[in-house]
C-alpha cells in the first residue's frame, strides 16, 4: 500500500478556496486516490475518488498530475462546517473491498 | 446512499468485563467489513478484516483472542472486546463494502470507555 504524506494542519477563512495536497510517490499502476472527511467522534465520510487528471463532484475537485505522485483536493468556498480532518488514501480498488491505510490526515480549521 | 450503523454509540464498562459492538449494513449486503480503532487526535488504525462466513484476518499486533470478530451474516459483524482494560478505551469504527463494490461506507463509530 502506497504511503501518503499530507500537511498536518491548515487554516482558512470562510469563503476561501482550500487546496490540500497529498504526496504518494510510490503509487502503483492499479491504485486509485480517495479522500475522506472526518468530523470529531464520527466515522469518515467519502468525498471524492480519482485515478488521473481531474475529477469534480458537488462538494470538491480532485486534481491529479500526469505522474500521479501527488494529488490535490480542492474545496471551493469553505464554510465553518468544513472544519474537519481530511484523509488522502491510495490503494487498489479493483473490484473488491480493499484494506484502507489511513495516514495522519490534514486538520482543516475554518474561521470567520 | 449506503448506510452503516453501529451499536452502541457509546459504552462504559468496568475493567475485566467484555463488551460487544455491532456493525450493520442497513441497505446493502456486505461480504467484507473492516474494524478500525482510533485514539484521540490520531488517525484510524485498521484492526481486522471481517469476511462473512469465515475467520477474520487480523493486522499485525492485534490480539485475535482479545478482539473477537464474528461476521455471521451479510449485514452484521460484531467485535467483542474481551477482558477490557483502560488502555482499550478508544473509538471503534467499522466499514463495509457492497458485494462487488469498491467504495467503503463507514459507521458512526462506538466510543468505548473502560473504567
Amino acid at each position: 500500500l502506497a504511503k501518503t504524506t499530507q500537511p498536518i494542519s491548515m487554516d482558512s477563512y470562510e469563503g476561501q478556496e482550500v487546496n490540500i495536497t497529498c504526496s504518494h510517490n510510490n503509487i502503483a499502476t492499479n491504485d486509485y486516490i480517495t479522500w475522506y472527511q472526518q468530523f470529531p467522534s464520527q466515522g469518515p465520510r467519502f468525498i471524492i475518488q480519482g485515478y488521473k487528471t481531474k475529477v469534480t463532484n458537488e462538494v470538491a475537485s480532485l486534481f491529479i498530475p500526469a505522474d500521479r505522485k501527488s494529488s490535490t483536493l480542492s474545496l471551493p468556498r469553505v464554510s465553518l462546517s468544513d472544519t474537519a480532518v481530511y484523509y488522502c488514501l491510495v490503494g487498489d480498488t479493483g473490484g473488491t473491498a480493499s484494506k484502507l491505510t489511513f495516514g495522519t490526515g490534514t486538520r482543516l480549521q475554518v474561521t470567520l | 446512499g449506503a448506510v452503516v450503523s453501529q451499536h452502541p454509540s457509546r459504552v462504559i464498562c468496568k475493567s475485566g468485563t467484555s463488551v460487544k459492538i455491532e456493525c450493520r449494513s442497513l441497505d446493502f449486503q456486505a461480504t467484507t467489513m473492516f474494524w478500525y480503532r482510533q485514539f484521540p487526535k490520531q488517525s484510524l488504525m485498521l484492526m481486522a478484516t471481517s469476511n462473512e462466513g469465515s475467520k477474520a484476518t487480523y493486522e499485525q499486533g492485534v490480539e485475535k483472542d482479545k478482539f473477537l470478530i464474528n461476521h455471521a451474516s451479510l449485514t452484521l459483524s460484531t467485535l467483542t472486546v474481551t477482558s477490557a482494560h483502560p488502555e482499550d478505551s478508544s473509538f471503534y469504527i467499522c466499514s463495509a463494502s457492497d458485494v462487488g463494490g469498491d467504495e467503503q461506507y463507514f459507521g458512526p463509530g462506538t466510543r468505548l470507555t473502560v473504567t
